[in-house]
This record gives C-alpha cells, structure tokens and sequence, in this order.
C-alpha cells in the first residue's frame, strides 16, 4: 500500500510568513510523529498524535509551531511568523500503534526555506 | 532521560569492504527497544530493525547484522562486503517504557562507499 505521503516537498518561504505542512499517514496507522532535521543534525521530535489527540507536544520548539490532525489522518503542522532557524526538513511519520515501540514509517520530508 | 551516541560521524570505505556502525545507548528504564534506520540520498527514512531489550541475540539479515549487547548498552551494526548502495545516513534510535512516546534518534553516521 502507499507510504507516508508529504507535501509539500519543497517550500521556499519569506521570513515572517506563515506555513503550513501537511502529512497523510499509511492507512490505518493510528500514531503520527513530526520531527525536524536540520543539515547536520539528527531528529528533533516535535509532535506525537495519538488518534486526533496531541498526549506529547513537548518538542514543540515555540508557540509559533502548532499541529493538529483531523479524522485520525490527515496532520498539519503550521509555523506563524517563520524565522530563519525553522530552516530544515520537516519529516512525519506514522505506526500501528503509539506508545509500544512499534516502527515508525517516514515520508519524504518538506524541506522547508525561510529566506 | 534518554540518550543515543554515534560517535562516528562519517566513515568511508572501499567496496566489499566490511563495515560497523557504533551506537551506544542510555536508559534506566528495563524495557526499551532499540531501532536502525537508514537515509539514503533520496531522503526517506528507512525502518531496517528493531530490538527488544530482552532479547539480546544477535540477528543476521543477509549482508547486515546487529549485535547487541546490554553489558556494554551497546547496539552495532556491521554491514558484510559492503556496496555502493549502502551509501547513506544510518540512524540508531532508542524508544522506552518510561511515558516517552517517541524515539529518541542519535545524530546519525554518514557511511560513503566508493567503488
């Protein structure tokens, strides 16, 4: 079946604009994860999803990040008034099931430019 | 709190070379799952395996294994005869019973092999 689709793949964006990203999960995946990859970096966790509700926004690097997800799949992850420093690839991922340590499956990524 | 170490940033070898990727991990809690994944250049996160913490046998999957030791909270892997597709970023990843919901990622090992 199909993977985790992201789009978009690129985004170049003007500091102080908003953005928003969006993630479809593999069908039937109830755990949803944003993370962050900045060049040379590992992954920054941001978001965890359970269903349609958010238990862990720990990662959340400000309130300019929010998230949300509708109907246990599709998730948004919007950045307000973007600065240079959210510069870096935008990654989500989804599993059968959160909080067991089941895989994580990941999509492609946003790369994301704020200029 | 949760920690995962690849001290090898990148490492570059010959074809058929063999190659091992250090991880080295930290958790006081008793269950946990250690996880590998690859990045090739295209981008996507690749799931190649997970561990469980009490199961400490070594797994072989054709030119990869995994050898894991807890005495040494130690989880390399080591690919045989290695080939230019195994170019890539390779991520061990650390997942706990301690109310984390999510991985905890090492900053990753940038593996080049030439021809």
């Amino acid at each position: 079946g199909a993977g985790v689709s992201q789009s978009p793949s690129n985004k170049v964006t003007e500091k102080g604009k908003d953005v928003e990203l969006r993630c479809d999960p593999i069908s039937g995946h109830t755990a949803l994860y944003w993370y962050r990859q900045s060049l040379g970096q590992g992954l920054e966790f941001l978001i965890y999803f359970q269903g349609n509700s958010a238990p862990d926004k720990s990662g959340l690097p400000s309130d300019r990040f929010s998230a949300e997800r509708t109907g246990g799949s599709v998730s948004t992850l919007t950045i307000q008034r973007t600065q240079q420093e959210d510069s870096a690839v935008y990654l989500c991922a989804s599993s059968l099931e959160g909080g067991v340590g089941s895989p994580l499956h990941f999509g492609n990524g946003t790369r994301l430019t704020v200029t | 709190a949760q920690k995962v170490t690849q001290a090898q940033t990148e490492i570059s070898v010959v074809e058929k070379e063999d190659v091992t990727l250090d991880c080295v991990y930290e958790t006081r809690d008793t269950t946990y799952y250690l996880f590998w994944y690859k990045q090739p250049p295209s981008g996507e996160l690749v799931f190649l395996i997970r561990r469980n913490s009490f199961d400490e046998q070594n797994e072989i999957s054709g030119r990869y294994s995994w050898n894991f030791q807890k005495s040494t909270s130690s989880f390399n892997f080591t690919i045989t005869a290695s080939q230019v597709v195994d170019s890539a970023v390779y991520f061990c990843a650390l997942w706990t019973n301690s109310g984390y919901s999510t991985l905890t990622f090492g900053k990753g090992t940038m593996l080049l092999v030439s021809p």
